[in-house]
């Protein structure tokens, strides 16, 4: 099955910098999803996408679906430690209703240094 | 409070033994799924399952076995035909409407040795 490539692989940075990561596929999707994974731990959701073209913000995070919806893209700024992790993009390409089938990205492991 | 549970934590088996993995929700979440993850990569989809009595085959099914007899629980069989277990094996939920909203437990290690 199709993962979605996302970049960069990982990210060492200091506290306070912003962040910037994307997905790219070659496949339109309809939804994307952001999420987050702690070590050890379960991946914990983060935005959902639902139009392209939305921006959409939680906290210090903001999230954009790509116009042409192959793409999104997460930003984090003012990183903090606790910021540390595996960001996941995910979408799905079925319109809403039962059960649609997530495709993820292989994932940007973010360090933040003090 | 409502949410996924996944037990045990950690598992280990010989090789050649079958194990099941338990996966239960008090979400109500019609749709649940197994996602399998190895170091380093994304999540792969095992099987997933939108109704009771019903279950899908993911893009990595093969080895793998599921059940839903129940809307609570979905639990998972890693079979000896699975030819490498050894992984993180994560399962989640979502409520149909809004099938994209994926809510995951936090995951069992299957270790095979």
């Amino acid at each position: 099955g199709q993962q979605l490539n996302q970049s960069p692989q990982s990210m060492f940075i200091q506290e306070g910098e912003d962040v910037s990561m994307n997905c790219t596929s070659s496949s339109i999707f309809n939804t994307w999803l952001w999420y987050k994974q702690d070590p050890g731990e379960g991946p914990v959701l983060l935005i959902a996408l639902y139009k392209a073209g939305e921006l959409t913000s939680n906290g210090r995070l903001t999230a954009q679906f790509g116009i042409t919806r192959k793409d999104s893209f997460l930003n984090i700024s003012a990183s903090i430690p606790s910021d540390v992790g595996i960001y996941f993009c995910a979408g799905t390409r079925g319109v809403t209703g039962g059960g649609n089938k997530l495709t993820f990205g292989t994932g940007t492991q973010l360090k933040v240094e003090l | 409070d409502g949410g996924i549970t996944q037990s045990p934590k950690y598992l280990f088996r010989k090789e050649g033994q079958n194990v099941t993995l338990s996966c239960e929700q008090n979400l109500n979440h019609d749709a649940m799924y197994w996602y399998r993850q190895d170091p380093g990569q994304g999540l792969r989809l095992i099987y997933y399952s939108q109704i009771v009595n019903d279950f899908q085959k993911g893009d990595i099914a093969e080895g793998y076995s599921v059940s839903r007899e129940k809307k609570e629980s979905f639990p998972l069989t890693v079979t000896s035909a699975q030819k490498n277990p050894t992984a993180f094996y994560l399962c989640a939920s979502s409520i149909p409407d809004r099938g994209t909203e994926a809510f995951f437990g936090q995951g069992t290690r299957l270790t095979v040795v």
